[in-house]
């Protein structure tokens, strides 16, 4: 079966500073990889997404996230956040056989501090 | 453009009613999904079409949960006989063509709650 973990369901961080969020999932086969964000009262919105190709996939608004096969791991990052970044981050996988079901993590909230 | 759309925003209902939920694509999507999401959770795959026909329904909890989508356009999620364990928010997404290098765009959800 397959499954997604986001171990922070919180992450506070200070504006400008650099933020990490994580993203680790379970699969037995090959899959591709998405980061979604949820802006307050707003509909989920594609960040980025690995496919294939290079493991460093760059999205909107600065973000980057690196897909580690070994470590089944697919962690975001941005290297300075700002107070507009505050939302809600999802991690989802699909199978490269069964790509239109998407699993998705449970989520972790970003919280940008002055 | 008009992104997706679902209808309606809020759904307050009985245990043991019946709900219909709906959800407007993006004009030319032909692929469109439905997904619930429970407090603190991430979304959960009901259904996926591709045009008219349900190309999986592997996520639909019970025969309780139903969806349409005649016209392979407007899609109507169709719950029946409300539990409280059903109340989440019901998000639907279009993307242009089935397939993983297409984006799905999600609506804004309807947040139904079963008292």
């Amino acid at each position: 079966a397959q499954s997604v973990t986001q171990l922070d369901s919180q992450v506070p961080v200070f504006e400008e500073a650099p933020v990490e969020l994580r993203c680790n999932y379970s699969s037995s086969v090959s899959v591709y990889l998405f980061w979604y964000v949820q802006y307050p009262n707003q509909g989920l919105q594609l960040l980025l997404k690995y496919l294939s190709g290079s493991t460093l996939v760059k999205g909107i608004n600065g973000f980057e996230a690196e897909f580690n096969k070994s470590q089944t791991s697919f962690h975001l990052r941005k290297p300075s956040v700002h107070i507009s970044d505050t939302a809600e981050y999802f991690c989802a996988v699909s199978l490269i056989y069964n790509f239109n079901k998407f699993y998705f993590g449970s989520g972790t909230k970003l919280n940008v501090k002055p | 453009g008009a992104g997706v759309s679902q209808t309606p925003s809020n759904k307050v209902t009985e245990k043991g009613k019946y709900v219909e939920l709906r959800c407007d694509p993006i004009s030319g999507h032909t692929a469109l999904y439905w997904y619930r999401q429970s407090l603190g959770q991430g979304p959960e795959f009901l259904i996926y079409f591709q045009g008219t026909g349900a190309a999986d329904d592997s996520g639909l909890p019970n025969d309780r949960f139903f969806a349409v989508r005649p016209e392979g356009s407007v899609s109507t999620l169709k719950i029946q006989r409300t539990e409280r364990g059903d109340s989440a928010v019901y998000l639907c997404a279009s993307s242009p063509y089935r397939g993983a290098y297409n984006e799905q765009f999600f609506g804004p959800g309807t947040r139904l709650t079963v008292l």
